[in-house]
Order: C-alpha cells, then structure tokens, then sequence
C-alpha cells in the first residue's frame, strides 16, 4: 500500500463550480497535513497547511481533515480558470507527496 | 520568488555524461530536499540534508549523489546519464524539524539527447 493514494483525475469543470479533491494516507502518526498547487511545470507552491483534524478556510480554498480515516480534502469554492493546475497532498514528511489531481476550470 | 534558487534552469547533455545541478535554500532554512518530476509523474523523493548531513534517503539511483555544503547550499550530481533521467528536478527547503512547509524553487529541467 502506497503511503498517499490521491485520486488521479484529471478534473475538468466549469468556472464557478465547487472542486472536490480528495486523499488517504496510511501512517496514522502523521499530524500536518499540506495541499501544493502546481502551474504547469513549474515548482509546487505551498497553498494549505494543517494541523490534526479539522477543517481550515483561507477565502475560496478549505481544507479538511478527518485523521479517523485518514482522509483528507481539498474544496475550491467558485473555482475560476487561474485555479487551473495540479494539486498534490502531502501529509507530513518529504516521502509522502501524492501523485497529484490536474484540474481544468473551463470558462 | 520563492527564496530558493536553482541553477541552471535548462541543462542537455549527452547520455553517458555527468551534470551538477545546485540548489541555494531560503534564507534561515537548514534542510534541503531533492525530487525529480519525470513527464506526468508525480515527485518523487530522492534525498534530505539537514545542516550539512543526510537525514533521509528516499529512491535515489547509486549513480546519482548529493552534498550539503556549510554556507548550506547543496548539490545533486547525476553520472552516467541515461535517456530515462530526462525530468524536472526540483529542490525544496525548509527550517527543519516536522510541522513545516517546504519551499520549492522552480527546479531544473534536464535533457538526456
């Protein structure tokens, strides 16, 4: 079992729509939990970061996680066509990137 | 900018050959972290160094290595390239220690012709 299974996608949807992006992990010891974006090709940027369960809200992104299942979630609200780009979990630890979900906003 | 710079950018080499690639962290950060991201793949982890020493090895080939040197920069050298090396390599830093974020810098893409 991979340590960080992410659902692989690709997503396409129209602007305004709510995207849904989901992960597990398998190591139950992990606490912090991070969301990368990532423009085509270019370096992953740090876009959300959590601590244990719960969620967390910075304007249109909320991230959740539910350490019980060891599921974690990334919602875009009113997605638009900047937020275009492949998003990687990482729970904690540099082993533990997810293979990545591209998401198309179509305008 | 992110703080973490890469050089070069763009590097194509013949198979067989040896390249550097170099890193310089974010100001205050002590550990850097190597990945290389072949075509639709995800990161994957190669190698940790934390102020100065290996701290985690991840699916680094023999041929490849790294080194942190004191002023904390590091460098990833491949050897013997292969056609299948082509990919982006991306280094990342942080503080140290769990509970951080790692920086990225915008990597260096690598053409093995």
């Amino acid at each position: 079992q991979k340590e960080v299974e992410q659902d692989p996608g690709p997503l396409s949807v129209p602007e305004g729509a709510i995207v849904s992006l989901n992960c597990t992990y398998s190591n139950s010891a992990f606490q912090y939990f991070m969301w990368y974006r990532q423009y085509s090709r270019k370096g992953p940027e740090l876009l959300m970061y959590t601590y244990s369960s719960g969620n967390k809200e910075d304007g249109r992104f909320t991230a959740q996680v539910d350490k019980s299942s060891k599921y974690i979630s990334l919602f875009i609200r009113d997605s638009q066509p900047s937020d275009s780009a492949t998003y990687l979990c990482a729970p904690q630890g540099p082993l533990s990137f997810g293979a990545g979900t591209t998401v198309t906003v179509r305008a | 900018d992110s703080g973490v710079t890469q050089t070069p950018k763009h590097l194509i080499t013949a198979t067989g050959q040896r390249v550097t690639l170099r890193c310089s962290p974010r100001s205050g950060d002590l550990s850097v972290y190597w990945y290389q991201q072949s075509l639709d793949q995800g990161l994957q982890f190669l190698i940790q160094y934390y102020n100065g020493e290996e701290r985690a090895k991840g699916n680094i080939l023999e041929r490849f290595s790294a080194q942190q040197f004191p002023d904390l920069h590091s460098e990833l050298n491949l050897s013997s390239l292969e056609l299948g090396d082509s990919a982006l390599y991306f280094c990342a830093s942080s503080p140290g220690g769990t509970g951080h974020g790692y920086t990225f810098g915008s990597g260096t893409r690598l053409t093995v012709v």
